[in-house]
């Protein structure tokens, strides 16, 4: 049972488009949220993370919203480009667990030129 | 050189034989992790390791063992390797810091024929 779902499975975007990436979670304990982006043949590397106090944190053409109430946090890839194709995961973590992350399935989004 | 590494970068072995993924890491951090990465189930943690006397099982730790060396190996063992572990494994570490972050390694790509 994945404690961190998240949607589509796969995402085609155009060029300059909107690029939105949805993860929802049940446990409330969780208290750090990060996104992972992956590219073949690497490792996942961390992109952008939230913790629950706030509701959206921008970092560049990246935007992670929150949404506490709903168990809800999406990303948001502004302006999407070719060399954002990869596979981005979401994740969280609870501090009183050592902080280990917990992984969603994986968004593999392909950005046509 | 890379902050994490892990050997070998592929490997095919047969069914029932033992097999060992090697980890280590230029980092200085305390906390190293296993996690593997199948199609559609996303990273899945096996194994952690806090500080070199502490071992955890992750969520699927059952057909896995692993050592810490010392502060900067971790090492992952399949002790008779079956087809349904063929994946792909991820060492990472992490400290406490203000992010939390994890570093990944490149990956071990393990087929069991």
């Amino acid at each position: 049972q994945q404690q961190v779902k998240q949607s589509p499975q796969s995402l085609i975007v155009q060029k300059g488009g909107i690029s939105i990436i949805n993860c929802a979670y049940e446990n409330t304990a969780f208290d750090y949220f990060p996104w992972y982006q992956q590219f073949p043949g690497k490792g996942p590397a961390l992109l952008i993370a939230i913790r629950p106090d706030v509701s959206e944190k921008k970092e560049g053409r990246f935007t992670i919203s929150f949404n506490k109430s709903a168990k809800q946090f999406s990303l948001h890839i502004m302006d999407s480009q070719p060399g954002d194709s990869a596979t981005y995961f979401c994740a969280a973590s609870m501090g009183r667990q050592g902080n280990k992350l917990v992984f969603g399935a994986g968004t593999i989004l392909r950005v046509k030129s | 050189d890379a902050d994490v590494t892990q050997t070998p970068r592929n490997r095919i072995t047969k069914t029932g034989k033992r097999i060992m993924l090697e980890c280590s890491q230029t980092k200085g951090h305390d906390r190293m992790y296993w996690y593997r990465q199948d199609p559609g189930l996303g990273l899945r943690l096996i194994y952690y390791s806090f500080d070199v006397k502490d071992i955890n099982k992750g969520e699927i730790s059952d057909g896995y063992s692993v050592s810490r060396q010392a502060q900067a190996k971790f090492s992952l063992s399949l002790e008779s390797a079956i087809p349904n572990q063929t994946a792909l494994y991820f060492c990472a570490t992490s400290d406490l810091g203000r992010t939390y972050g994890y570093t990944f390694g490149s990956g071990t790509r393990l087929t069991v024929v």
